[in-house]
């Protein structure tokens, strides 16, 4: 249980174009969904925190109108980079968390998705 | 500001060469601490959670322990399969991050295991 998909798993666009990249919780219900992103060698970077039915709270410094978060059903958010350029290119991870209602201290758990590597030319 | 220490950056380990990695934390009020591991390319794969100060987990060669102000990744006879970066995480229970409980992640250590 708890699996997190990601589509696509790479992506190369054209600078200015803009790219969707879906989150998907396969077998469980996700309330909140996190994105980060991660540069070579570093640690992940939330960018934002996806909530059902609700606008997405975004980490300072994240430009809302850059990467926009769509959670429209308990089991999918996407975040569209628009206006791409290349130094959007990195390695963007969603992670989802269970109902709390359903399994308690469990719900304090996230689960990755393998993650989506945009490059930027 | 929440804050997640990891050391080393990097180990080296010969395959049966037992090891600690460290996890040092601060945090207004844990909620939990995660360890995670990651492959290249791939997104982070969960391990454990400890939620209070002496709680110990393990799985398989993973042993995961917590303090009040560390936690510690031991591995007890590590193969190559075990080669990957490991992420510590924690989980704020301040009022501030209510509903969205976001994870401050570390830096993690890259292990590299040798035949």
């Amino acid at each position: 249980g708890a699996v997190v998909s990601q589509h696509p798993s790479w992506v190369i666009c054209k600078s200015g174009t803009s790219v969707k990249i879906e989150c998907r919780s396969l077998d469980f219900q996700a309330t909140t969904m996190f994105w980060y992103r991660q540069f070579p060698k570093q640690s992940l970077m939330l960018m934002a925190t996806s909530n059902e039915g609700s606008k997405a709270t975004y980490e300072q410094g994240v430009e809302k109108d850059k990467f926009l978060i769509n959670h429209a059903s308990l089991t999918l958010s996407t975040l569209t980079v628009t206006s791409a350029h290349p130094e959007d290119s990195s390695f963007y991870i969603c992670s989802a968390r269970d109902n709390p209602m359903r399994v308690g201290l469990a719900a304090y758990e996230q689960y990755f998705g393998p993650g989506t590597r945009l490059t930027v030319t | 500001e929440d804050q997640v220490t990891q050391s080393p950056e990097a180990l080296r380990l010969q395959e049966g060469e037992s090891s600690s990695l460290n996890c040092s934390y601060t945090v207004s009020g844990l909620r939990g601490l995660f360890w995670y591991r990651q492959d290249p390319g791939k997104g982070p794969e969960f391990l454990f959670t400890l939620y209070s100060a002496g709680e110990e987990k393990e799985k398989e060669r993973l042993k995961a322990t917590l303090t009040k102000k560390e936690s510690f990744l031991h591995i007890t006879a590590p193969k190559p399969e075990d080669s990957a970066t490991y992420l510590c995480a924690v989980q704020a229970r301040s009022i501030r991050d209510t509903g969205r409980r976001a994870l401050t992640f570390g830096s993690g250590t890259r292990l590299q295991v040798q035949p």
